[in-house]
């Protein structure tokens, strides 16, 4: 079956420096990934995604992602955050199997500080 | 604003209680799901219609039953919960690969 990894639990970072968060996937055919994004005491929400094509994918409130197939890994990059982007980061992948549901990471929790 | 609607937002009950939880879209989304979440956890997944016949069941105890009665509503029937159940539940609508989901804001749901 199946995971996703995300080794960054909790991350703090001050405004305007750069973040990157890891996400692994094991899976060895064709996936689909996401990221989501949960701000506090609000909805989920897809902040970006990769079905094919171009590995480096742009997404809302200028975050980015990069899939290299080679190491299974989907991180997600902003070059300068904003306090504005504490949140709960959710990374989740979709296989090519019947099971057409999301698998989704522990998820990694960024805290901006001003 | 999300376009997955859920009710209630917060709900309180005791372990001999039925309930009902409630999710509507209106985005012609023929795939609904359920997850739960735990705090500080990655939701979990529950259930999954799919043109309102239930396609995934993932082991949930049948204290929870899920109900499509049409294209646009989902509900979660909840019967003799347990503290442990305790949690955030989670209606999304997407389409049928099953990627693209739009969440609700949840039910907080707190069984005591």
């Amino acid at each position: 079956a199946q995971s996703v990894s995300q080794h960054n639990h909790h991350v703090i970072l001050s405004e305007a420096a750069s973040l990157e968060l890891g996400c692994n996937y094991s899976y060895g055919g064709t996936v689909n990934l996401f990221w989501y994004v949960q701000y506090p005491g609000q909805h989920l929400q897809l902040l970006l995604k990769y079905f094919s094509g171009d590995p480096l994918v742009k997404g809302i409130k200028g975050f980015e992602a990069e899939f290299i197939k080679s190491k299974f890994s989907f991180n997600l990059r902003k070059p300068s955050v904003q306090w504005s982007d504490t949140a709960e980061y959710f990374c989740a992948v979709l296989v090519d199997t019947g099971r057409r549901a999301l698998t989704f990471g522990s998820g990694t929790r960024l805290q901006v500080q001003p | 604003d999300t376009e997955v609607t859920q009710t209630p937002k917060h709900l309180v009950m005791g372990m001999t209680n039925k309930k009902s939880l409630k999710c509507e879209q209106h985005m012609g989304h023929r795939a609904m799901y359920w997850y739960k979440q735990k705090a500080k956890k990655p939701p979990e997944l529950m259930f999954v219609y799919s043109y309102e016949k239930l396609s995934i069941n993932e082991s949930v105890p049948s204290r929870f039953s899920p109900e499509c009665p049409n294209s646009s509503l989902l509900n979660l029937h909840l019967h003799a919960l347990q503290p442990e159940d305790s949690a955030l539940y989670l209606c999304a609508s997407g389409d049928r690969f099953g990627g693209l989901l739009f969440f609700g804001s949840g039910t907080q749901l707190s069984v005591l």
